[in-house]
């Protein structure tokens, strides 16, 4: 089993719809979590950590369970420029990456 | 800045051949990483560093060598590339090794090896 899995998608959405991607991690001990993001043929980026109490950027929340090991990211009134995939990342004694979840959104 | 840089860009190698892919950064960041990318794999650890003269191994360190002479560089080495070495190459860095910090990426070395 992988220690960090996602589902790959891809999601395909009409712009301004609302997307959620889940991520489900093996690990209890870990630590940090994060949401990057990586365009086609580009390096990951950074989007946004996770942290415990949930937390929100502009159009974007994040959601940790401890209890049930699962981080998931909410993108409201998606634009065409939120096409990418989402990576999610655990760290425990060193960062986890899952596969990564594909996002188109179409006009 | 100019961030993390790594060269080359592409490269195509024969089984058997050696090569080292460079990556440098001007952050000054103690923490450096090589990640390895395949379709549907997500990205994996190959080796890391905490600082200039300290390395260790990450999750597929077989056939990569690394060293940190420098806290601006950390090369990593293909000993004798093999097919199974076909992918995308990328370097990170962060201010720490602490968890919590942000790591940047450089922008991927595509390897081709026939």
């Amino acid at each position: 089993r992988k220690e960090v899995e996602q589902d790959p998608g891809p999601f395909n959405v009409p712009e301004g719809a609302t997307v959620a991607f889940n991520c489900t991690y093996s690990n209890s001990a870990s630590q940090s979590f994060f949401w990057y993001r990586q365009d086609c043929r580009k390096e990951p980026k950074l989007l946004m950590s996770v942290y415990s109490s949930g937390n929100e950027d502009g159009r974007f929340t994040a959601q940790l369970n401890r209890a049930s090991q699962y981080i998931s990211l909410l993108i409201r009134d998606s634009k065409l420029s939120d096409s990418a995939t989402y990576l999610c990342v655990v760290n425990s004694n060193d960062m986890r990456f899952g596969a990564g979840t594909r996002l188109t959104v179409k006009p | 800045n100019a961030g993390v840089t790594q060269t080359p860009k592409f490269q195509v190698l024969k089984t058997g051949q050696s090569m080292t892919l460079q990556c440098a950064q001007d952050m000054n960041h103690e923490y450096m990483s090589w990640y390895r990318q395949d379709p549907g794999m997500g990205l994996r650890l190959i080796h890391y560093s905490v600082g200039a003269g300290i390395t260790d191994q990450g999750e597929v360190p077989n056939g990569y060598n690394v060293s940190r002479s420098t806290t601006e560089d950390f090369p990593l080495r293909l000993l004798s590339a093999a097919p199974s070495q076909t992918s995308v190459y990328f370097c990170a860095s962060s201010y720490s090794g602490i968890s919590s910090y942000e790591q940047y990426f450089g922008p991927g070395t595509r390897l081709t090896v026939t």
